[in-house]
């Protein structure tokens, strides 16, 4: 398996812009989980989806994000209007049962 | 509340000693522990991890930690440490214990500590 895909790796925005980070889990993982990264603040956990369902959403910093998993081999992180603030690396990951997670290597986003 | 503490900011070891990385956690029912290192501009990799059984765990690269229930820690440890090992590791803990029955899902990370190998 190729891991966990991510894609862009690198996005690069105006601020006002809507951005929309893409992921595919690994083939039969149930869970899928966003995180942000940010020198201040660590790893976030932002929501996770169990069976493309979204179970906790709490870590979602403001109605600006949204996150969709229209079907078990991919999801969607859509930051619209994006703010400088935003900017961090953004990563996704896919667990089987709660078990291991495994990360993608992120996405760099860098609003201006 | 699930919680997780890293109390060292950076550990700076010369190869061939060994390396302790400390971790801390806090959970209101049994904890799964986990340990991950990220290289420069990578994503998180899984070293190890502890659910239950024995406290002395086995991971990836010569790697291993210890839970001590007592003292709620689960520090990452190598006896002999390489330049190679030099990347930020955390530490994560989940609740088995909390709702829905089993626990939440959700992976608490410490804030990481930064390993430095001189050679």
């Amino acid at each position: 398996d190729a891991g966990v895909i991510q894609s862009p790796r690198h996005e690069v925005t105006e601020m006002g812009q809507e951005v929309t980070l893409r992921c595919k889990p690994i083939s039969g993982h149930d869970y899928l989980f966003w995180y942000r990264q940010t020198m201040m603040r660590g790893l976030e956990l932002l929501i996770y989806f169990n069976n493309n369902v979204p179970i906790d959403d709490s870590g979602m910093p403001e109605d600006r994000f949204s996150a969709k998993m229209p079907n078990a081999s991919f999801s969607t992180l859509k930051i619209q209007p994006s703010e400088p603030r935003d900017s961090a690396v953004y990563f996704c990951a896919s667990s089987l049962g709660g078990g291991v997670s495994f990360f993608g290597q992120g996405t760099r986003l860098t609003v201006v | 509340a699930q919680s997780v503490a890293q109390p060292e900011d950076q550990v700076n070891v010369a190869e061939g000693n060994p390396l302790t990385v400390k971790c801390t956690y806090s959970v209101s029912g049994n904890p799964y522990l986990f340990w991950y290192v990220q290289y420069p501009n990578r994503g998180l990799q899984f070293l190890l991890k502890y659910i239950t059984g024995d406290n002395l765990v086995k991971g990836s690269y010569g790697f291993e930690a210890e839970f001590n229930k007592s003292q709620t820690s689960f520090h990452l440890k190598k006896p002999s440490a390489l330049v190679s090992d030099s990347a930020l590791y955390f530490c994560a803990v989940r609740d088995l214990g909390g709702p829905p029955p089993g626990g939440d899902y959700k992976l608490s990370f410490g804030a990481g500590t930064t390993v430095t190998v001189r050679a």
